[in-house]
């Protein structure tokens, strides 16, 4: 069954403080993406990755960086994190194999800053 | 702008009512459509999709037909149940392996 984790359901942080978001999948999928989800605004993408330590920005990156050192893990970092960045931030991932257009979910984490 | 909008929630029905839940796109050319579904602390997972003009998805009981001469890909249930209630979100395709969503739409089926 396919499958795609986040690190923490949810998160605390303050302003100023470093922000690790991890993600890891165990389907062998290239691509990964992040998103933050907003009331009113639905899903925007921040990153994603074709393949290994490859990335590109989505709609909305700034204040935003990743990292994709091995395959099946995609991190997303705020730098310094700010009251604007609290917001639900869903990891997904796909592959040609299975609909590149198909892409599978984890459960998201909710980060608060305070 | 957001190239996909969505009817704007929260939508409140009683069970066994029929829903739907329109949405429109704006793109170049006939774009791959989807509609996917996100349950009470879950994640999204894709409900249906359709990847050309006139086809129809449907999962679950759920429909939705791609028209391209209104540009829409409304989500249709004949006869809803408490277990429907969720955020629903259009997605139509952008290059070649993004999506863009719409802005949700929160459906609440009463018993």
């Amino acid at each position: 069954d396919v499958k795609v984790t986040q690190s923490s359901r949810y998160l605390v942080k303050r302003t100023g403080e470093k922000v690790f978001l991890e993600c890891v999948q165990d389907m062998d999928h290239e691509n990964m993406f992040w998103y933050r989800q907003d009331p009113g605004l639905g899903l925007r993408l921040i990153y994603f990755s074709y393949d290994v330590k490859m990335k590109e920005k989505g709609d909305i990156p700034e204040g935003y960086s990743v990292s994709r050192e091995k395959k099946e893990r995609f991190s997303l970092i705020l730098e310094s994190a700010s009251t604007n960045q609290t917001s639900m931030y869903l990891c997904a991932s796909s592959s040609p194999d299975r609909g590149l257009e198909t892409q599978y979910f984890g459960p998201g984490t909710r980060l608060l800053v305070l | 702008g957001n190239s996909v909008t969505q009817m704007e929630g929260p939508v409140t029905l009683s069970e066994e009512a029929f829903l739907t839940i329109n949405c429109t796109y704006t793109a170049t050319g006939y774009p791959s459509l989807f509609w996917y579904v996100q349950y009470p602390g879950e994640g999204l997972q894709l409900l249906l999709k359709a990847t050309k003009a006139d086809d129809k998805g449907s999962n679950k009981g759920f429909e939705a037909t791609y028209r391209k001469e209104t540009t829409s890909f409304h989500l249709e249930k004949g006869s809803v149940q408490v277990s429907d209630s969720a955020v629903y979100f259009c997605a139509r395709r952008q290059g070649a392996q993004k999506l863009v969503f719409g802005q949700g739409t929160r459906l609440t089926i009463n018993p």
